[in-house]
């Protein structure tokens, strides 16, 4: 079955950029999706068809995707930006793969 | 305003089967293309258990296929969960998902219940 790699942890100060990867074989054939999981919440998704934000979700959210890894980067970041961030992709059309998630620290 | 809502047991002995209700508002059920069910251990990942297409054909993950079931009710805006011979590791909140587009590639949940803890415990 396919798998994908996300770090564990990410520490960033405010206003930096945050990157949180996400890898898996070829995972640039495949349409990759990022959800943002904060404590007590249910996942909300924050970059669906690799780089494409829903709406209400602020420009500092983008996502790439090539190769064996996608990347979900968070430019100036804030407090409220942590939270546990998990990649999913889907397999054979219709098997739902997620990341192991990782947690993103605001220094 | 679309709205997903778990609703079950939140206790079950070991062998019991999980019966899970998700029920829709805001938004018909017969609109979305999947429907799935994703469960969290506490203080773990998340984990997908299965999804639904609007057509009917169900998509369970292969270590779990043997035990689920996923239907909908469209007379009832709500879609459910079965869970069969649960165990200790059966315990974890379960959330109800829905994707409202999908390509050849794949589809995304971009609407998601609050969850629901469920405890599997003698």
């Amino acid at each position: 079955s396919y798998v994908l790699t996300q770090p564990s942890s990410v520490s960033v100060a405010p206003g930096q950029t945050a990157r949180i990867t996400c890898g898996g074989n070829n995972i640039g054939s495949k349409s990759v999706h990022w959800y943002q999981q904060k404590p007590g919440q249910a996942p909300m998704l924050v970059v669906y068809d690799d780089s494409v934000r829903p709406s209400g979700i602020p420009e500092r959210f983008s996502g790439s995707n090539s190769g064996n890894t996608a990347t979900l980067t968070i430019s100036r970041v804030e407090a409220g930006d942590e939270a546990d961030y998990y990649c999913q992709v889907c397999d054979s059309g219709s098997f739902v793969v997620f990341g192991g998630g990782t947690g993103l620290t605001v220094l | 305003q679309v709205q997903l809502q778990e609703s079950g047991p939140g206790l079950l002995k070991p062998s019991e089967t999980l019966s899970l209700t998700c029920a829709v508002s805001g938004y018909s059920i017969s609109s979305a293309y999947y429907w799935g069910w994703i469960r969290q251990p506490p203080g773990k990942g998340l984990e997908w258990i299965g999804s639904r297409y609007h057509s009917g054909s169900t998509y369970y993950h292969p270590s779990l296929k043997s035990r689920v079931a996923m239907s909908i009710d469209t007379s009832k805006n709500q879609f459910s969960l079965k869970l069969s011979s649960v165990t200790a590791a059966d315990t974890a909140v379960y959330y109800c998902a829905s994707a409202s587009r999908y390509d050849a590639r794949g589809y995304d949940f971009d609407y998601w219940g609050q969850g629901t803890l469920v405890t599997v415990s003698s």
